[in-house]
């Protein structure tokens, strides 16, 4: 069993739509979760962070967190075509080094 | 404000051929250091994790070895390449003292012929 994962799509969504990511984990005692975005042939970007359970907006993007279902989303609202990128959910354990383990991406496509 | 250099952008070498990429951080102090391998369409794996000078902590045993030879600069290294270590080689770094995310290099396409 993988330790993150999601849904690697891709996710077709009209402009200005919702794209609603989803993302499990399997380390319960998993503390800090994040959200990245990454476009073809670059690094990931850092788009969104959350560590307790419920929403977090920032912009046009909420993640959500349910720490009891291991469960973290990302809506990204009104999408536009240069959201079109693929998602990485990334979990922190907490264990030495602070390391984050990544799901396999979900790749989003907005059609204008 | 902290930034992270990371070279070359992209490699293409031979089998058998020797390796080094290199990573620096600049504007921070004792930050823990990250490699990570991303295959062509698939995500991110962790290689090498360091949280000081000197240490290093390998997370998948392959062709690959790395150094910290310095508070700021990590390198990654082959003897022998192989055809399998083609990928996207991407440096990280975060502060040991936050549980933030990481920041990422721009990242080395590596490509073994």
């Amino acid at each position: 069993q993988k330790e993150v994962e999601q849904n690697s799509g891709p996710l077709s969504v009209p402009e200005g739509a919702i794209a609603s990511l989803n993302c499990t984990y399997s380390d319960r005692g998993s503390q800090s979760f994040f959200w990245y975005r990454q476009y073809s042939g670059k690094s990931p970007e850092l788009i969104m962070s959350i560590y307790s359970n419920g929403d977090k907006e920032d912009g046009r993007f909420t993640a959500q967190l349910n720490k009891a279902s291991q469960y973290v989303s990302l809506l990204i609202r009104d999408s536009q075509p240069s959201d079109s990128a693929t998602y990485l959910c990334a979990v922190k354990s907490g264990a030495a080094g602070n390391k984050l383990t990544f799901g396999g991406g979900t790749r989003v496509l907005v059609k204008p | 404000s902290q930034t992270i250099h990371q070279w070359p952008a992209t490699l293409v070498q031979p089998v058998g051929s020797p390796l080094s990429l290199e990573c620096t951080v600049e504007g921070t102090s004792n930050p823990n250091l990250y490699w990570y391998r991303q295959a062509a369409g698939r995500g991110l794996q962790l290689l090498f994790y360091s949280v000081g000078i000197g240490q290093i902590s390998s997370e998948v045993p392959q062709n690959l070895s790395a150094s910290r030879p310095q508070d700021r600069q990590f390198i990654l290294s082959s003897k022998k390449l192989l055809l399998s270590d083609s990928g996207f080689y991407l440096c990280a770094w975060s502060g040991d003292w936050d549980s933030g995310g990481y920041t990422f290099g721009s990242g080395t396409r590596l490509t073994v012929v």
